[in-house]
């Protein structure tokens, strides 16, 4: 009952540096969505996908890319690290095609940019 | 613009009963979800309401006025363990998720 798994969990990068983080589901979800988490703020959508070979840009995509080559994985890159990145990230996972249909998160990835 | 409005933290009593009110203003609505955040894990699902009405779930219940644009989180017999966020998100037009800064509710014994 792995459900949605994220790694690294914790990562300290210095501004310009580079890092991926994975996500991975093991539930058959179609949808797949990178939120980041911020004091005071609620969860914004970075990027999101419907579906293996899809992605498409959330609330705040800038400073972000994505891929999702097999179903089961979904990739958030950052290609140059800046301060305004440092957040908690969450993936989550759900159901195609189920209005009433619950996401799943991953423990969240905290990343802090010096 | 799209808003989702919480009070930012509550305190209540172990034992006692609370309400954690949500307001929006989206555009389109097809839902609204509760999920419960523990200090440093992920959101874990509560609860959806799409028709008016209250929705209730062992101590857990949640309220929905879709004229009003009003939505509220009634907790019951509180218990240590339901110290946490509690985060309130609309599914607008597009099916996509708005959500709120979250209410952090502090139980005291």
């Amino acid at each position: 009952n792995a459900g949605v798994t994220q790694t690294p969990k914790f990562r300290v990068l210095k501004t310009g540096q580079s890092m991926t983080l994975l996500c991975a589901q093991d539930m058959n979800h179609e949808y797949m969505y990178w939120y980041r988490q911020d004091p005071g703020m609620g969860l914004r959508l970075i990027h999101y996908s419907v579906g293996e070979g899809t992605t498409a840009k959330g609330e705040v995509p800038d400073g972000y890319n994505v891929s999702r080559l097999k179903k089961q994985n979904f990739l958030l890159g950052l290609e140059s690290a800046a301060p305004s990145q440092t957040s908690v990230y969450f993936c989550a996972s759900k159901l195609a095609g189920v209005v009433t249909g619950e996401l799943f998160f991953g423990e969240g990835s905290r990343l802090t940019v010096l | 613009g799209q808003n989702i409005d919480q009070p930012t933290e509550m305190t209540a009593t172990e034992g006692a009963i609370v309400q954690i009110n949500c307001t929006y203003q989206t555009s389109g609505f097809n839902g609204l979800f509760w999920y419960q955040q523990h200090a440093g894990e992920a959101p874990t699902f509560l609860s959806y309401n799409v028709l008016d009405g209250l929705e209730e779930k062992g101590r857990f219940s949640s309220f929905l006025s879709r004229s009003k644009g009003y939505s509220y989180l009634l907790l019951k017999e509180l218990q240590m363990k339901d110290s946490a966020s509690y985060l309130c998100a609309v599914q607008d037009s597009n099916y996509q998720l708005i959500w709120g800064a979250g209410t952090k509710l502090i139980i005291k014994p």
